[in-house]
């Protein structure tokens, strides 16, 4: 059955520094979102992207965030200089263009775990 | 916020039990789901339910909504102790925006 693959599952890194997460969406779908999940607590929007570009985007995606789909394959979230509050797991989510403008079933990867120190 | 919220934070039940859960949720939505969360895992949906259906069932699960009080209950009928694991309710918006708005969710514990 196909799925979200993401990595790393797991990255520490130092205050300050950059970090690219990435994910490899379900082939034939069209929208892509990240999500992060603080630890214990709610799964926040961060972002969703269709098109080659993004269609919205949450107040915490700010401009330290960025996202690519470079090759047509890999969906990136980028932190420019991530923070101790970055420290997070992100979750990378696709869905397939369903009718009525709303989501369906998302598919979601098993998340990356960030450590920020 | 079309935020949902669920009701109860927590739930902790016997084996072959039945398991209620309740979101709220504040806006118009076109959809509810539901969706399972094994500890330090990703998130699987379990169920989607339309704003112009009540009811729905698959398998052991039953989700009922009620627009009008903007509400949504997930059954687990016969719980097992696999189904040991968080349970999120999820809106999408009728218009606009492309996404799926999470509530805070209810930690499920099945004892054996």
């Amino acid at each position: 059955e196909p799925e979200v693959t993401q990595t790393p599952s797991h990255q520490v890194t130092q205050m300050g520094q950059e970090v690219i997460l990435r994910c490899v969406p379900i082939s034939n779908h069209l929208y892509f979102y990240w999500y992060r999940q603080i630890l214990g607590q709610k799964v926040e929007f961060l972002v969703s992207f269709y098109n080659n570009e993004i269609s919205e985007k949450s107040e915490i995606f700010d401009d330290q965030f960025s996202v690519e789909r470079p090759d047509g394959s890999n969906f990136t979230l980028k932190i420019r200089s991530t923070k101790l509050e970055d420290s997070a797991m992100y979750f990378c989510a696709s869905f397939r263009l369903a009718g009525g403008g709303s989501p369906g079933e998302l598919f979601f990867g098993e998340g990356s775990r960030l450590t920020v120190l | 916020s079309q935020q949902g919220e669920e009701d109860p934070q927590a739930l902790s039940i016997q084996e072959g039990e039945n398991a209620t859960m309740n979101c709220s949720y504040k806006t118009s939505i076109n959809n509810l789901q539901w969706y399972r969360q094994n500890s330090g895992r990703g998130l699987v949906h379990l169920i989607l339910i339309r704003s112009n259906e009540r009811e729905k069932h698959s398998g052991r699960l039953r989700v009922t909504l009620d627009t009008s009080k903007k509400s949504s209950s997930l059954l687990i009928t016969a719980s097992r102790a696999a189904d040991t694991a968080s349970y999120f309710c999820a809106t999408g918006a009728i218009q606009g925006a492309q996404k799926l708005v999470f509530g805070q969710g209810t930690r499920l514990t099945i004892n054996p």
